[in-house]
């Protein structure tokens, strides 16, 4: 089976703008979650996504927004970039989301904010 | 928030040494898993361990878990240059609505010189 992918792996935006990540999850996965990693806050959640609805979403700003498609692939959108958002979003997927289950991370998307 | 968090913050060692690494948290778990990290890349599961076991092993990694201490470590045995990487533990904490999310610590960041 492929793992997680996730597109774009490196991202450049400046202040201001906005952006969207794409994650592709393992087939047959429904749950898929977002985080977020940066040297100083370690690693946080942002939210989750079970059979397109959110379930559960983290303690970000509004400005942090996702969604997820019928296939199960999920997008995650910033706007107005904030520097502070330089970090390397992870995303990561399992069959329902369930405690008892391991979660698959992708590599990750690395965003610059200048 | 941080439900985990490892100690030590780095470890270095020499190939072939053992390293042990630990993990703490606050609230009960229904199990906890160690994943790692190399250089900036995606997590990668190592293990998972659930409240009612106390050992549990997977190659060269033993992992023991005891709940009435809220703590948790991982060993690496026979350590090669390529266990170079940061371990992180993360605990399951319901969110509601049958969604669980992973709570990570900050990890330990390993060195294995050849």
């Amino acid at each position: 089976k492929a793992g997680v992918t996730q597109t774009p792996r490196y991202l450049i935006k400046t202040r201001g703008q906005q952006v969207t990540l794409s994650c592709s999850p393992i087939s047959g996965h429904r749950s898929v979650s977002w985080y977020q990693q940066t040297p100083g806050q370690g690693l946080q959640f942002l939210f989750e996504y079970f059979s397109e609805t959110q379930r559960n979403k983290g303690n970000f700003p509004g400005r942090f927004s996702g969604r997820q498609f019928s296939n199960s692939r999920s997008e995650m959108n910033v706007s107005t970039l904030e520097l502070g958002d330089s970090a390397l979003y992870l995303c990561a997927s399992s069959l329902a989301g369930s405690w008892w289950e391991t979660q698959y991370f992708g590599p990750g998307t690395r965003l610059l904010v200048l | 928030s941080q439900q985990g968090e490892e100690d030590p913050q780095a470890l270095s060692i020499q190939e072939g040494e053992n390293a042990t690494m630990n993990c703490s948290y606050k609230t009960s778990i229904n199990n906890l898993q160690w994943y790692r990290q190399n250089s900036g890349r995606g997590l990668v599961h190592l293990i998972l361990i659930r409240s009612n076991e106390r050992e549990k092993h997977s190659g060269r990694l033993r992992v023991t878990l005891d709940t009435s201490k809220k703590s948790s470590s991982l060993l690496i045995t026979a350590s090669r240059a390529a266990d170079t990487a940061s371990y992180f533990c993360a605990t399951d904490q319901y969110s509601g609505a049958g969604s669980y999310q992973l709570t990570f610590g900050k990890g330990t960041k390993l060195s294995v010189i050849p």
